[in-house]
């Protein structure tokens, strides 16, 4: 099956750091999504991607899904405390964002 | 307007019993997905409902099955519990299949 492969697995910066993390596939993805999920609680939808090539950006969050359509990164500019978390990303081919593949997650920690 | 709610938060059961897991999607949402996510993975699709029809499934085996009701809630069973079942079981509802999903907090299921 479709697989995910996040990097680097866990990050432990300064706060006003910026941050880079990708995620690659062995197959294509027709969408591409990143998620932050805090203890306790479910994902949440950070930047959708839809298009190879697109650059994203929602307030610090920049992403853009790679022209192989096979990678995407993304990064955070600035970080703060709350932005600690697990950051996952996952694509769908199916344009139902219901049925998508998930990577492992980044770890990251924001020190003060 | 209530978001994505899940019940119970914890679950412990012995190898061989079955489970019931409940989900209450966000109002008006008529698309609900499961997944499970093992301790330090992403999570997995299970399988997803759209309008009381099961809509897709991942890669898990038959004992795992769903339903959902005309108010869009959706219960998640598991027969014959094994101790690899132990997970975090995330449902998401959304406006139909091509939109965002809103994730639930999840049940926290220990196998013993």
């Amino acid at each position: 099956g479709q697989q995910l492969n996040q990097s680097p697995q866990s990050m432990f910066i300064q706060e006003g750091e910026d941050v880079s993390m990708n995620c690659t596939s062995s197959s294509i993805f027709n969408t591409w999504l990143w998620y932050k999920q805090d203890p306790g609680e479910g994902p949440v939808l950070l930047i959708a991607l839809y298009k190879a090539g697109e650059l994203t950006s929602n307030g610090r969050l920049t992403a853009q899904f790679g022209i192989t359509r096979k990678d995407s990164f993304l990064n955070i500019s600035a970080s703060i405390p709350s932005d600690v978390g697990i950051y996952f990303c996952a694509g769908s081919n199916t344009g139902n964002a219901g049925k998508s593949t998930f990577g492992d997650g980044t770890t990251l920690t924001v020190k003060p | 307007e209530t978001g994505v709610t899940q019940s119970p938060t914890h679950l412990i059961k012995t190898r061989g019993q079955q489970v019931t897991l409940r989900c209450s999607s966000q109002s008006g949402h008529n698309t609900v997905s499961w997944y499970q996510q093992a301790l330090g993975q992403g999570p997995q699709f299970i399988f997803q409902y759209y309008r009381e029809e099961e809509n897709g499934r991942g890669n898990f085996p038959p004992r795992f099955s769903g339903l959902q009701f005309p108010n869009y809630s959706s219960e998640l069973n598991v027969n014959a519990l094994e101790l690899d079942d132990s997970a975090l079981y995330l449902c998401a509802s959304s406006l139909g299949q091509g939109n965002e999903q809103f994730f639930g907090p999840g049940t926290r299921l220990t196998v013993l």
